[in-house]
């Protein structure tokens, strides 16, 4: 699986737009990039997957470079519920098909 | 809702006891997932089976064992419980293992005490 690399925390306030960086140098070409959110005491869940240049859905945006060894992850306009725990995980589909989950990024929205 | 049922949500044992934890994946999806959640650490993936065979293995130990039925639900075994297996623990669903599909749905978790 191809190993990522992201900020550890970052802090933001409400109504700012927030972008969290990926990298992952290692990306097959078959390998998906997919973001999840944690919230404390519950599961991740799944916010967006993207393989090539830009994704959006209804909460979030994926901007993925030519290259594909880094990926951005935008929220626009965050709020304090937004302050969760954000991973980017890359080769979700490889060989083994299994989920490795990094330390992700802490993300603090302040009022 | 993420369609992924987990029971017991919470569940307080002795040391030294056995305990079995349920996972009901998301219809249709024939990927389960096990993860361990301990406070204020990472998940750490613990195994994995796909339409009931095991498919991947993470840092499982020897004492938790796990398997998927015909129906697709899923149950983790842990045995001679100690006080730091005290943990959330998380199965997840997806549909596929490669390319789109494949993004994995959480359920709420049990809360495993052991005292």
């Amino acid at each position: 699986l191809a190993k990522t690399t992201q900020p550890i925390s970052m802090d933001s306030y409400e109504g700012q737009e927030v972008n969290i960086t990926c990298s992952h140098n290692n990306i097959a070409t078959n390998d998906y990039i997919t973001w999840y959110q944690q919230f404390p005491s519950q599961g991740p869940r799944f916010i967006i997957q993207g393989y090539k240049t830009k994704v959006t859905n209804e909460v979030a945006s994926l901007f993925i470079p030519a290259d594909r060894k880094s990926s951005t992850l935008s929220l626009p306009r965050v709020s304090l519920s937004d302050t969760a725990v954000y991973y980017c995980l890359v080769g979700v589909g490889g060989s083994q098909g299994n989920l490795i989950f990094g330390k992700g990024t802490k993300l603090s929205v302040k009022p | 809702d993420s369609g992924v049922t987990q029971t017991p949500k919470h569940l307080i044992t002795a040391t030294g006891q056995r305990v079995t934890l349920r996972c009901s994946p998301r219809s249709g999806d024939l990927s389960v997932y096990w993860y361990q959640q301990s406070l204020d650490q990472g998940l750490q993936f613990l195994i994995q089976y796909y339409n009931g065979e095991e498919r991947a293995k993470g840092n499982i130990l020897e004492r938790f064992s796990a398997q998927q039925f015909p129906d697709l639900h899923s149950e983790l075994n842990l045995s001679s419980l100690e006080l730091g297996d005290s943990a959330l623990y998380f199965c997840a669903s997806s549909a596929s293992l490669q390319g789109k599909d494949t993004e994995a749905f959480f359920g709420q978790g049990t809360r495993l005490t052991v005292v």
